[in-house]
Formats: structure tokens, sequence, C-alpha cells
């Protein structure tokens, strides 16, 4: 069965550093694999996806994430936090049968000034 | 333009009251989803609708879930006979297709069950 495995329930990261959050998935095919981040009392909004071709995706607020098949891996970076990062990040796997997503438990991210 | 939008944002029901959720998709998107949201178990998908063909209804936990889209656009979540373990944000999701188009997701019902 497809599963996500985010390892890292809370990161705390200072203003300015560099971020990487895991994220592994369980998938028989090419998987399709989604970050998305949710704010505060708000949605989910799409970083960046990956479906095909170049391994390594930039999505929107600087954010960029790296397909490794070999480890199973979909890890989302960010050179320099912002405190506005400050928010839950889920992983997602897109599963074959239809559309549905399959999402991490996600990882809560703090950014301390 | 207009995203997706859900209605009620909030609603605290009785134990044992039925609910409805309702989910405005983005105008033109053929796929429409749900998804629950709770502490203990994360996000977890409900149901899928994609154009005319019989929605997938996998995710549901019971027999006191359903929904329904109309015309190919709104959608209705309801739960009868409401349960302290129903609640949670109801999130709702559209998309232009499936697979690897991108699911837009609304803001969410947060339902309580006293």
């Amino acid at each position: 069965a497809q599963s996500v495995t985010q390892p890292d329930i809370h990161i705390t990261v200072s203003e300015g550093a560099s971020l990487e959050l895991r994220c592994n998935y369980s998938y028989g095919a090419t998987p399709y694999l989604f970050w998305y981040v949710q704010s505060p009392g708000q949605g989910l909004q799409l970083l960046l996806k990956y479906f095909s071709g170049d391994t390594l995706v930039q999505g929107i607020k600087g954010f960029e994430a790296e397909f490794k098949r070999s480890q199973s891996s979909f890890n989302l970076r960010k050179p320099s936090v912002h405190w506005s990062d400050a928010a839950e990040y889920f992983c997602a796997v897109g599963a074959t049968e239809g559309g549905k997503l399959i999402f991490g438990q996600g990882t809560e991210l703090s950014v301390k000034p | 333009g207009a995203g997706v939008s859900q209605s009620p944002s909030n609603k605290v029901t009785e134990k044992g009251k039925d609910v409805e959720l309702r989910c405005d998709p983005i105008s033109g998107h053929t796929a429409l989803y749900w998804y629950r949201q709770s502490l203990g178990q994360g996000l977890e998908f409900l149901i899928y609708f994609q154009g005319n063909s019989a929605p997938d209804k996998s995710g549901l936990p019971s027999d006191r879930f359903s929904a329904e889209r109309t015309g190919g656009s709104v959608s209705t979540l309801t739960i009868q006979r409401t349960q302290q373990e129903d609640s949670a944000v109801y999130l709702c999701a559209s998309s232009l297709g499936q697979g690897s188009d991108t699911q837009y997701f609304g803001p969410g019902t947060r339902l309580t069950v006293l």
C-alpha cells in the first residue's frame, strides 16, 4: 500500500538558517509527489510537485525539493528561512487509483528570531 | 479567480444530530475531493468525484458518512448521527482532472461534536 513518512514531527530553525524537511514514500511505480504548507487556520497551499522529468523541482516562496528514487525520498529544502515560513508542512503522494492524495503526518516548523 | 469555498467555516453540533457540509469547487474543475484532518489521524482521504464517473468512496469511515455532487459542481458531505470522534476539520479540494493535477484546497469546515 502507498504510504508517506515524515520522520520529524517538529523542527525549530533560526531565521536565516537553511532548512531540510524529510519525506519518504512507499509506492510501486513512478509517484506523483507534492509538498503542501498549512499556516494556522488556513487551508493547504501547494509549494511544489513532481511527476516526471528533472528530479530537482522549484516551487514557490524559494522552496525546492529533490526526488531520489533510490532512497524513496522527496525532501524539501530552503536555503534561508524567514519567520513567515513558520507553518506545518505536508508531503503527499498521488495514489495510483484516481487522484486521491496520501499525506504524511506533517512537520511543524518553528522559526527562532 | 475564486478559489474553493466551504461553508460553514465552523459547525458545533450535539452528538446524534445530522450535519451537512458544503463545498463549492473552482469553476471548470472536474475532480472534487473530501479529506478529514484530525489530531489523531492526520489528513485522511474520504471521497473523490471525477466527472460523471461513480465516486470513489473508499475512504469513508462508516455508513454514517455520505456525499453527493450535484450538476458536476457543488458537493455536500453529510454525516448522520454524529459522534464525538467525528470532530475534525473537513477539507474540500478540486482539480482540473486527476493524477498529477494540482489539488486546490478550501479553508475547511471545523466540526465540533459535543
